[in-house]
C-alpha cells in the first residue's frame, strides 16, 4: 500500500494568514493526488484532483501543487469558513490511500 | 446535480453483517466507478473498495476477505456487505462517485453503523 503522511496534523492560523499544508507519498504517485476539506459531520467536500487543478465551484483560495512524492496544499488567504480538517488522497493505485488529515484551526 | 444517499441499519450485532445501498440520483450509474469509504468516530479515512457499473471490482486487502460490492442498474443504486463484523467496523459509512480524474466528485452524506450487541 501506498503511505500517505500530512504534515502538519494540527494548524492554528487566523484569518487572512496564508497556510500551506503538505502531504509525502511513500513512493511515486506522478501527479495523482487529490485534496479534500471536511467540516464536523459532514462528507469531505473535493478542493483539488490530479495535484493542482481547482475542482469547480471551490474559491480560488485554494491552490496546490507537486509531482512524484511531494505535494502542498496552500490557502491563500485564510477565511473563517476555512477552518475544517484537510485530507490528501492518491489515486495512483489501489488500495486508494488517505493522509491522516490536518485540523486547522482558529487562533 | 448528482446526489448520492446512504441506507441501511444503524445498529449491527458482533459476528453479523453489515448491508448498506447507496441510491444514486440526478444521473446515471453507468460509466463510472462507485465508491465505499468509512471513517472510525474521530478518526481517518479508509477506502473500502469500488465497484465499475459494469460489476467489476477492487477491494482494499484489509477487508477483502468479508466486502462484497454488488450493483442494480436498474434501480441505479449499489450496494456493501460487510461480513462478520466487530467493534472495529463501527464507522461513517460513505459512498461515493469516482469522476474523470481518478477523484471522488461526489459524495453521500455518510451513515453511522455502530457494531455492538
Amino acid at each position: 500500500d501506498i503511505q500517505m503522511t500530512q504534515s502538519p496534523s494540527s494548524l492554528s492560523a487566523s484569518v487572512g494568514d496564508r497556510v500551506i499544508i503538505t502531504c509525502r507519498a511513500s513512493q511515486s504517485i506522478s501527479s495523482y493526488l487529490n485534496w479534500y476539506q471536511q467540516k464536523p459531520g459532514k462528507a469531505p467536500n473535493l478542493l483539488i484532483y490530479v495535484a493542482s487543478s481547482l475542482q469547480s465551484g471551490v474559491p480560488s483560495r485554494f491552490s496546490g501543487s507537486g509531482s512524484g512524492t511531494d505535494f502542498t496544499l496552500t490557502i491563500s488567504s485564510l477565511q473563517p469558513e476555512d477552518f475544517a480538517t484537510y485530507y490528501c488522497q492518491q489515486s495512483y493505485s489501489t488500495p486508494y490511500t488517505f493522509g491522516q488529515g490536518t485540523k486547522l484551526e482558529i487562533k | 446535480q448528482v446526489q448520492l444517499q446512504e441506507s441501511g441499519p444503524g445498529l449491527v450485532k458482533p459476528s453479523e453483517t453489515l448491508s448498506l445501498t447507496c441510491t444514486v440520483s440526478g444521473g446515471s450509474i453507468s460509466n463510472y466507478y462507485w465508491n465505499w469509504i468509512r471513517q472510525p468516530p474521530g478518526k481517518g479515512l479508509e477506502w473500502i473498495g469500488y465497484l465499475y457499473y459494469s460489476g467489476s471490482t477492487d477491494y482494499n486487502p484489509s477487508l477483502k476477505s468479508r466486502v462484497t460490492i454488488s450493483v442494480d442498474t436498474s434501480k441505479n443504486h449499489f450496494s456493501l456487505k460487510l461480513r462478520s463484523v466487530t467493534a472495529a467496523d463501527t464507522a461513517v459509512y460513505y459512498c461515493a462517485r469516482e469522476g474523470r480524474d481518478y477523484k471522488f466528485d461526489y459524495w453521500g452524506q455518510g451513515t453511522l453503523v455502530t457494531v455492538s450487541s
